[in-house]
């Protein structure tokens, strides 16, 4: 347990179905992240909140659409998706603004589009 | 865009044996970041280096920053089977993104007795 817990951990869904992934922290952060992780590529960052407030959206596709109600909650909502979509999704917490602080991250959503 | 290389992309070696593992970049970074990713969880801090030329050691594990901070190495001495997994280094951004970590491109790390 890191202090980050996402659920659900595993998610299969099909294309025309519409699901949410959830993220939560109780570590006292207020900044709180998404991240796509696809083999052979580098974690991609999705987009970040800071104090509940989107403050980047890597040219993330719509069908995905974050939603963060307060710092200590985020969720991922997912609509006609694409079988590409599948993926871990990792959500990550920290201090913004503290280059010293690392992130804490949740065990992830492994998500497969079928 | 900023851009982390890692090498090498694997490794398998036996227990016992020391390792390198690098993260190179043409930015320069104000922090940078490794972590270590287990099947199926997520990655795990490891250590954070702030000033260029740092040194930090973390038991059998050796970090270091270059001093022009676009760089940085692990080393680990005297490998176990428990260091099996994806490294990962991860830079900050140099300001105004100082949170915004750039993950580097991942080695695995396999370690067998």
């Amino acid at each position: 347990e890191t202090g980050v817990t996402q659920t659900p951990r595993h998610l299969v869904m099909g294309m025309t179905n519409k699901k949410s992934l959830k993220c939560e922290q109780h570590l006292g952060h207020n900044a709180m992240y998404w991240y796509k992780q696809s083999a052979k590529k580098p974690l991609e960052l999705m987009f970040v909140y800071n104090f509940k407030e989107q403050t980047e959206n890597n040219s993330v596709p719509s069908r995905f659409s974050p939603e963060c109600p307060n710092s200590s909650h985020l969720f991922l909502h997912l609509h006609t998706l694409q079988p590409e979509d599948s993926a871990l999704y990792l959500c990550a917490s920290s201090l913004y603004g503290d280059r010293g602080h690392g992130y804490t991250f949740g065990s992830g959503t492994r998500l497969t589009v079928v | 865009t900023q851009l982390l290389e890692q090498s090498p992309q694997f490794l398998s070696i036996q227990e016992g044996e020391n390792l390198t593992v690098y993260c190179n970049s043409s930015s320069v970074f104000s922090s940078l970041q490794w972590y270590r990713q287990e099947p199926g969880e997520g990655p795990v801090l490891l250590v954070t280096v702030v000033t260029g030329g740092e040194v930090k050691k973390l038991k059998r594990l050796t970090f270091q920053f270059g001093d022009a901070r676009k760089d940085s190495s692990l080393h680990i001495t005297a490998a176990q089977p428990g260091d099996t997994g994806l490294y990962l280094c991860a830079g900050a951004g140099n300001t105004g993104t100082a949170s915004k970590l750039t993950f580097g491109t991942g080695t695995r790390l396999q370690v067998t007795l």
